[in-house]
């Protein structure tokens, strides 16, 4: 059973830094690229980030390139958001999805619960 | 920047079918996949690759996508199928959500 669980949420003051966390579980994590997607409070999903299987290659909304960083570590099945000079338009539940990439498709078939990021002073 | 236009909110009534649409310049010629959330929960894919739907999902999910639109129908809508519903694609080596689609079930 695939289960992938977030961790490191709370409250952060504008300017400051957050790590988010991600244990996988229930498949062979480094054949899968993973991804955080975000959902403010009563709004809808936004990407923020994907990283490869290999962990080669990455990808970036716009609205975090430069401040956040994504990482994964093959061999405790984790990911990583590493988050700096956040504002508090970055206040959203963070999911971490398990990715299917390939032939001009990308998807989320796998979702975690959730950990909430509030950003205010 | 590209963008994905789905209707706030769609109603139906149980055992009838509907479609939530998902419209983007030449979506076509992308792969649209479509999620489920229900209210504290996380979301759900139903359908992926336009039109395949995973396992576990009910067959009365089916998805289409032609030229500027992708479309979610669901055949004997239930009760239970009361959720928000995204689209999604990805392409320029971004991923773009839809706005949402709020399905009541009345």
């Amino acid at each position: 059973e695939v289960q992938l669980v977030e961790s490191g949420g709370g409250l952060v003051q504008p300017g400051g830094s957050l790590r988010l966390s991600c244990a996988a579980s229930g498949f062979t994590y480094s054949n899968y690229a993973m991804s955080w997607v975000r959902q403010a409070p009563g709004k809808g999903l936004e990407w923020v980030s994907g990283i490869t299987g290999s962990g080669g290659n990455t990808y970036y909304a716009d609205s975090v390139k430069g401040r956040f960083t994504i990482s994964r570590d093959s061999s405790k099945n984790t990911l990583s958001l590493q988050m700096n000079s956040l504002r508090v338009e970055d206040t959203a539940v963070y999911y971490c999805a398990k990715t299917l990439h390939a032939s001009g498709s990308y998807y989320f078939d796998y979702w975690g619960q959730g950990t909430l990021v509030t950003v205010s002073s | 920047s590209y963008e994905l236009t789905q209707p706030p909110s769609v109603s139906v009534s149980p055992g009838q079918t509907t479609s939530i649409t998902c419209s983007g310049n030449k979506l076509g010629d992308k792969y649209a996949s479509w999620y489920q959330q229900k209210p504290g929960q996380s979301p759900v894919m139903v359908i992926y690759q336009d039109t395949k739907r995973p396992s576990g999902i009910p067959e009365r999910f089916s998805g289409s996508n032609s030229g500027n639109t992708a479309t979610l129908t669901i055949s004997g809508t239930q009760a239970m199928d009361e959720a928000d519903y995204y689209c999604q694609t990805w392409g320029s080596s971004t991923v773009v959500f839809g706005g949402g689609t709020e399905l009541t079930v009345l």
